[in-house]
């Protein structure tokens, strides 16, 4: 199929790590990206990985690639209130002489104090 | 660089009536541009792709003749509900892709801020 798959809610602590992750159906995808969205905000691209990488560190936030189970997943150090949003993972997949990105639900994090 | 501004944000219209939606790339100019439809607890939905100058390629299901795209210019896409109905209320979104603005040899996606549509 052409699903990627993500869990609805996440909720942690204020101050701990967030994890959220996404699968994928295919191999063949070049790019993978991770959107914030805000309450009533559009999407912000947070970061992206390229296929033949297994990590990608950007100050707080952590992406590790397995792609041989097709798993995303993006690591988000020292939660803060201004986390909380809707993240979206998505695929870039070759569409005809274009692409297009296929989307996951969204993962709604949710803050504790 | 690379803002996407959508107006307006927010519409009420009453059924019947047809609202137009525009989408401008601020900075940089977009060759391609999305509309996508979100509905609560889901996904974006990629609703159609145009391509300035062209005409708009619709995804299956999507009426062609009812949500009118037009991509006049490099900045400038429009998205006309027409006929509207209480269907149709939904969160709208453009996005506009331009060459990696870092140099990199890639697209990137950059994406409006949204309009809220509720069509009474």
């Amino acid at each position: 199929g052409e699903d990627v798959e993500q869990s609805l809610f996440l909720s942690v602590r204020e101050g701990d790590s967030s994890v959220i992750n996404c699968t994928y159906t295919d191999s063949s995808s070049t790019y993978l990206y991770w959107y914030k969205q805000e309450p009533g905000a559009g999407l912000q691209l947070l970061t992206y990985i390229f296929s033949n990488m297994d990590m990608k560190q950007d100050q707080r936030l952590t992406v590790l690639l397995n792609k041989k189970d097709k798993h995303l997943s993006l690591r988000i150090a020292d939660t803060q209130t201004g986390d909380s949003a809707i993240y979206f993972c998505a695929e870039k997949r070759a569409r005809d002489s274009n692409y297009q990105l296929i989307w996951g639900a969204g993962t709604k994090l949710i803050i504790k104090p | 660089g690379a803002v996407v501004s959508q107006h307006p944000s927010r519409v009420i219209c009453k059924s019947g009536t047809s609202v137009k939606i525009e989408c401008r790339s601020l900075d940089f100019q977009a060759t391609t541009m999305f509309w996508y439809r979100q509905f609560p607890k889901q996904s974006l939905m990629l609703m159609a792709t145009s391509n300035e100058g062209s005409k708009a390629t619709y995804e299956q299901g999507v009426e062609k003749d009812k949500f009118l795209i037009n991509h006049a210019s490099l900045t400038l896409s429009t998205l006309t509900v027409t006929s509207a109905h209480p269907e149709d209320s939904s969160f709208y979104i453009c996005s506009a892709r331009s060459r990696s603005l870092r140099g990199w040899d890639t697209y990137e996606q950059y994406f409006g801020p949204g309009t809220r549509l509720t069509v009474t």
